[in-house]
């Protein structure tokens, strides 16, 4: 079945500076790859998403990247923010088959002031 | 509209003991899902439905059963809790997978603690 691992699973890094967060995937028929943040104590809640289409996807300070030769997709961070600390999730699944979205182990992601 | 409603959000039970979550969504979805999640794993899941009526084993079935008697609500019972299953459980939703930008909507979680 399909597997995802994602690095780090912690991140600090200097307001203002970038982050990124990358994630592989073992399973060659995913084809959507969506991106959660989770803030302490609430729900994860989808920031930003990529199908297998598409190499880059960016919106505002977010951006998506994704190497379907290599099966491996990553967030990028431009210009931190304080409410950008988080955990963020990656995630791998087919349209198909409900059951087979699998969520990477997640990365704490700290913006240092 | 308040999208994913679970109940309860927090419980405490006794091992062996039993109980039932409720995941209510008002957006008409079609999809629903139960996760834990775990410190250090991620989101994993237990259960889904694909419709009302429909229920589907995930990643974590064992030691939990699902119903989906209404499209509205999806049930996750405990029928005898062990400690293992002390985690935050989530329920998420989404309309009909495979037509297009379909993500998950996510309920504020429970938190359940088994002594």
């Amino acid at each position: 079945g399909e597997n995802v691992e994602q690095h780090p699973s912690t991140l600090s890094v200097q307001e203002g500076d970038s982050a990124v967060i990358k994630c592989t995937y073992s399973d060659s028929a995913s084809n959507y790859f969506p991106w959660y943040k989770q803030e302490l104590g609430k729900r994860p809640q989808l920031i930003i998403d990529i199908r297998s289409n598409v190499g880059e996807k960016k919106d505002q300070r977010i951006a998506v990247t994704l190497n379907k030769t290599a099966k491996h997709f990553s967030l990028h961070i431009t210009e931190t923010q304080p409410e950008d600390s988080a955990v963020y999730f990656c995630a791998a699944s087919m349209y198909s088959s409900a059951s087979k979205i699998i969520f990477g182990s997640g990365t704490r992601l700290s913006i240092r002031p | 509209n308040a999208g994913v409603t679970q109940t309860p959000k927090f419980r405490v039970l006794k091992t062996g003991q039993s109980m039932t979550l409720l995941c209510a969504q008002d957006m008409n979805h079609e999809y629903m899902y139960w996760y834990r999640q775990d410190p250090g794993m991620g989101l994993r899941l237990i259960h889904y439905s694909v419709g009302e009526g429909t229920t589907a084993k995930g990643e974590v079935p064992d030691g939990y059963n699902v119903s989906r008697l209404k499209k509205q609500n999806f049930l996750l019972g405990l029928e005898s809790a062990a400690p293992s299953q002390t985690s935050v459980y989530f329920c998420a939703s989404s309309s009909s997978w495979g037509t297009g930008d379909q993500p998950q909507h996510f309920g504020d979680g429970t938190r359940l603690s088994i002594l």
